[in-house]
């Protein structure tokens, strides 16, 4: 298996365009997660998804963020308009069954709001 | 708040010798995870204790959870320079937000 595949790795963009991260989960996983990582804030969750449907979407921090999963093989998620603040790594994971599971983690997307 | 917060956040030390890192949280676990992650990479999912359970072996790791104490210690024994890298631990809550929450993470170097 591939693993969790996020695209793309890197991202530098200027403040005020719109941003579009990916992710392809595990084949047969039906939990993903979206996770910002900083120095300052550590790892944050910022939402998660259960068979596709969100169930919480309390860590997302403002409206300008978004995030669908159209089927069970890829999720997106959208900052428009991007901020410098919103400079981070942001990671997708999955995971088999209940929320409380093995999580397993993509590589990761560098994000540089200039 | 759930989140665990590891001790120490910094730990150096020369290889061959053990490494202990700790973990305290808050409220009622489901089960408490270890993950590591390297520069630049994504976590990676060391070992999953549950609640009921007080320790669980895992090649050189050993982890331990003490309940009543509300922590948890990853014990990394004969260290490795490819032992260098961030650990974090993730609770799980039995009740309320059902979700992992990550700590800060120890930063683990091992000196050759």
């Amino acid at each position: 298996d591939a693993g969790v595949i996020q695209s793309p790795r890197h991202e530098v963009t200027e403040m005020g365009q719109e941003v579009t991260l990916r992710c392809k989960p595990i084949s047969g996983h039906n939990s993903l997660f979206w996770y910002r990582q900083t120095m300052m804030r550590g790892l944050e969750l910022l939402i998660y998804f259960n068979n596709n449907v969100p169930i919480d979407d309390s860590g997302m921090p403002e409206d300008r963020f978004s995030a669908k999963m159209p089927n069970a093989s890829f999720s997106t998620l959208k900052i428009q308009p991007s901020e410098p603040r919103d400079s981070a790594v942001y990671f997708c994971a999955s995971s088999l069954g209940t929320f409380l599971g093995i999580q397993y983690f993509g590589a990761g997307t560098r994000l540089s709001v200039l | 708040s759930q989140q665990g917060e590891e001790d120490p956040q910094a730990l150096s030390i020369q290889e061959g010798e053990n490494a202990t890192m700790n973990c305290s949280y808050k409220t009622s676990i489901n089960n408490l995870q270890w993950y590591r992650q390297n520069s630049g990479r994504g976590l990676v999912h060391l070992i999953l204790i549950r609640s009921n359970e007080r320790e669980k072996h895992s090649g050189r790791l050993r982890v331990t959870l003490d309940t009543s104490k509300k922590s948890s210690s990853l014990l990394i024994t004969a260290s490795r320079a490819a032992d260098t890298a961030s650990y974090f631990c993730a609770t799980g809550a039995n009740q309320g937000a059902q979700k992992l929450v990550f700590g800060q993470g120890t930063r683990l170097t091992i000196n050759p």
